[in-house]
């Protein structure tokens, strides 16, 4: 069993729609990152997070450290938000990443 | 400079080559990490510098061989590589190890091993 389960592992959307993608963690943690890996590969950093809600733009992260829980929420999504998104739970030793959630948004 | 760079961005190489991949930073960061990814598949760590020393190593073939010239640059050295070490190689750097705050990644080597 993976330390970092995500779902769903793929996923298409409508332009427009509201979309959210779950991930839950069994390892103690510093800090829960949220990653985005466009076709050409590189890695962004979306979020860190050691408890509560942040927001950047049409992108909400949640995190619940008592239930081991986070959720990336993305509104108003658009074909560019189109990548893998990987969470990714960092012990203080080492980073855990899950299998990613392939998002597909069609105009 | 707020990247991480990585050259080439795609290489292949026949089984006999040797090839170095090249990773650059100046961020000031003094850890920096090699992963590699499969298709569809989370990254897995193979090296860790910290202040321009290996401090892990995880189990990774002799056929990979990491360099730290300074604290900006870091090489893999490849050499007699398989066809199953095709894979993206990426390059990642933090302010010091192990930052909880995260890491920076470059954009990847695709590495074709034919």
């Amino acid at each position: 069993k993976n330390e970092v389960e995500q779902s769903p592992q793929n996923l298409t959307a409508q332009e427009g729609e509201f979309i959210t993608i779950n991930c839950s963690y069994s390892v103690g943690i510093s800090a829960l990152h949220w990653l985005q890996q466009h076709p050409g590969g590189g890695i962004v950093s979306l979020f860190m997070l050691s408890s509560g809600k942040k927001k950047h733009g049409r992108l909400i992260a949640t995190i619940n450290i008592q239930e081991k829980h986070s959720s990336l929420h993305i509104t108003a999504s658009h074909p560019r938000d189109s990548a893998v998104y990987i969470c990714a739970a960092n012990t203080g030793n080492q980073f855990y990443f899950g299998t990613g959630t392939s998002l597909t948004v069609i105009p | 400079d707020t990247e991480v760079t990585q050259t080439p961005k795609h290489l292949v190489m026949g089984m006999t080559n040797k090839k170095s991949l090249k990773c650059e930073q100046h961020m000031g960061h003094r850890a920096m990490y090699w992963y590699k990814q499969k298709a569809k598949k989370p990254p897995e760590l193979m090296f860790v510098y910290s202040y321009e020393k290996l401090s892990i190593n995880e189990s990774v073939p002799s056929r990979f061989s990491p360099e730290c010239p300074n604290s900006s640059l870091l090489n893999l050295h490849l050499h007699a590589l398989q066809p199953e070490d095709s894979a993206l190689y990426l390059c990642a750097s933090s302010l010091i190890p192990r930052d909880p705050r995260g890491y920076t990644f470059g954009s990847g080597t695709r590495l074709t091993v034919v």
